[in-house]
């Protein structure tokens, strides 16, 4: 198994709708985790943590299941500046973090 | 607000040639890093520096790859021949705490091309 896999995408969405992305990872002793937003051509930013069993801020829902070792992105009341691409993070033990390739969304009015 | 910045934004190079990426991390932070990624794909860890020197690399950092910190405040990314496959983004990236925490702040990004 890849240390962490995305579906890529893209989700081409309605404005004002919700959507959820998914991310497996296979180090079952990773403790934290995190979702970052890259726009297109722009560098990664942190966009949140998840280091019990989810997280929430505003409209971005993250929750982590750790018996099937995956975390996921909720995405609610979507708007046209969410369009970017959600990239999965993971650090593997003492190791920098490892990106996902990314799941590419775009919101469409 | 601190921020990571980088230079240059685009270099473009021939390859076999030397290219130094500079990168000025933001200031109280202690960690240092450097990412690249290649045109439509994943950014992967090349390398990371703390306290003066490298704490993890990759694979991908080879001895054509070499880091430095040469004052206080620039920390600096080498490729002593560059290959065609060397062509990607590179971003620096910076943390107060280890990159394992999770909050890097990354640059804007260099992008090198070499023909």
């Amino acid at each position: 198994r890849k240390e962490v896999e995305q579906d890529p995408g893209p989700f081409n969405v309605p404005e004002g709708a919700t959507v959820a992305f998914n991310c497996t990872y296979s180090n079952s002793a990773s403790q934290s985790f995190f979702w970052y937003r890259q726009d297109c051509r722009k560098e990664p930013k942190l966009l949140m943590s998840v280091y019990s069993s989810g997280n929430e801020d505003g409209r971005f829902t993250a929750q982590l299941n750790r018996a099937s070792q995956y975390i996921s992105l909720l995405i609610r009341d979507s708007k046209l500046s969410d369009s970017a691409t959600y990239l999965c993070v993971v650090p593997l033990g003492n190791t920098p973090l490892v990106f996902g390739k990314g799941t590419r969304l775009s919101v469409i009015a | 607000e601190p921020e990571v910045t980088q230079t240059p934004s685009h270099q473009v190079t021939q390859m076999g040639q030397e290219v130094i990426l500079r990168c000025v991390p933001i200031s109280n932070h202690l960690y240092f890093y450097w990412y690249r990624q290649i045109l439509g794909q994943k950014v992967e860890f090349l390398v990371s520096f703390y306290n003066n020197e490298i704490s993890e690399k990759s694979e991908i950092f080879d001895d054509q790859f070499s880091v430095e910190r040469p004052d206080g405040s620039n920390f600096t990314l080498k490729i002593r021949s560059t290959k065609l496959e060397d062509s990607a983004m590179y971003f620096c990236a910076s943390s107060l705490a280890g990159g394992n925490t999770g909050e890097l702040f990354f640059g804007e990004g260099s992008r090198l091309t070499v023909l």
